[in-house]
């Protein structure tokens, strides 16, 4: 049972815009900055938005992310083919002291 | 541009001790603002998070409650790599392992490791 807590699985058509929520608490999200990153298969996740809305160099504006108390969301919008792929929320937790992981969304575009 | 190189053994013997190593370009293992992380992924723990080690003036480590009697990370600054030992593993270790940078914004390919005898 993951710490954060993700829905298994969203879809969308191409185009749609489909956000990817993230529940965590006061010892992890409600104190630190959220990350999301992005996992196609077979390949290691890949860094999607941290510091829970900056995004690396080279990802499109079409991925943002936002947070709010102890909730944060990824959204993406003008959904492609291309973005099928596993989704994972990330952040630091004061109380484990460690780094804690939703357990991945499944996003299917149809 | 920072990248992660793994390499180690994708096969490991249960009881013996799982080595694999991190070689850093485009930073430095003893940067005052980075963090060097262990994460491991299967099926049955999803992500999870094992450790990681930073140089602030002195070298830290950082272990997940659920390795931390036999885990060991290890900067090694002559190479700028740091790595990763796990001792006594069980087929329950087998998993795909990944090092990764401070706020998990850079990633190595990652190295599956099996357990089996």
């Amino acid at each position: 049972q993951s710490v954060l807590t993700q829905p298994p699985s969203t879809s969308g058509t191409p185009g749609q815009r489909v956000t990817i929520s993230c529940s965590g608490s006061t010892s992890n999200i409600g104190r630190n900055t959220v990350n999301w990153c992005q996992q196609l298969p077979g390949t290691a996740p890949k860094a999607l938005i941290y510091g829970n809305s900056q995004r690396p160099s080279g990802v499109p504006d079409r991925f943002s992310g936002s947070k709010s108390g102890t909730s944060a969301s990824l959204a993406i919008s003008g959904l492609q083919s291309d973005d099928e792929a596993n989704y994972y929320c990330a952040v630091w937790d004061d109380s484990v002291k460690g780094w804690v992981f939703g357990g991945g969304t499944k996003l299917t575009v149809l | 541009q920072v990248q992660l190189q793994q390499s180690g053994p994708g096969l490991v013997k249960p009881s013996q001790t799982l080595s694999l190593t991190c070689t850093i370009s485009g930073d430095s293992v003893s940067s005052n603002s980075a963090a060097w992380n262990w994460i491991r992924q299967s099926p049955s723990r999803g992500l999870e998070w094992l450790g990681r080690t930073y140089y602030r003036s002195k070298w830290y480590n950082d272990y997940a409650v659920s390795v931390k009697s036999r885990i060991t990370i290890n900067p090694d600054t002559s190479k700028n790599q740091f790595s990763l030992q796990l001792n006594y593993v069980t087929p329950d270790d087998t998993a795909v392992y990944y090092c990764a940078s401070s706020q998990l914004d850079h990633w190595g390919q990652g190295t599956l490791v099996t357990v089996s005898s």
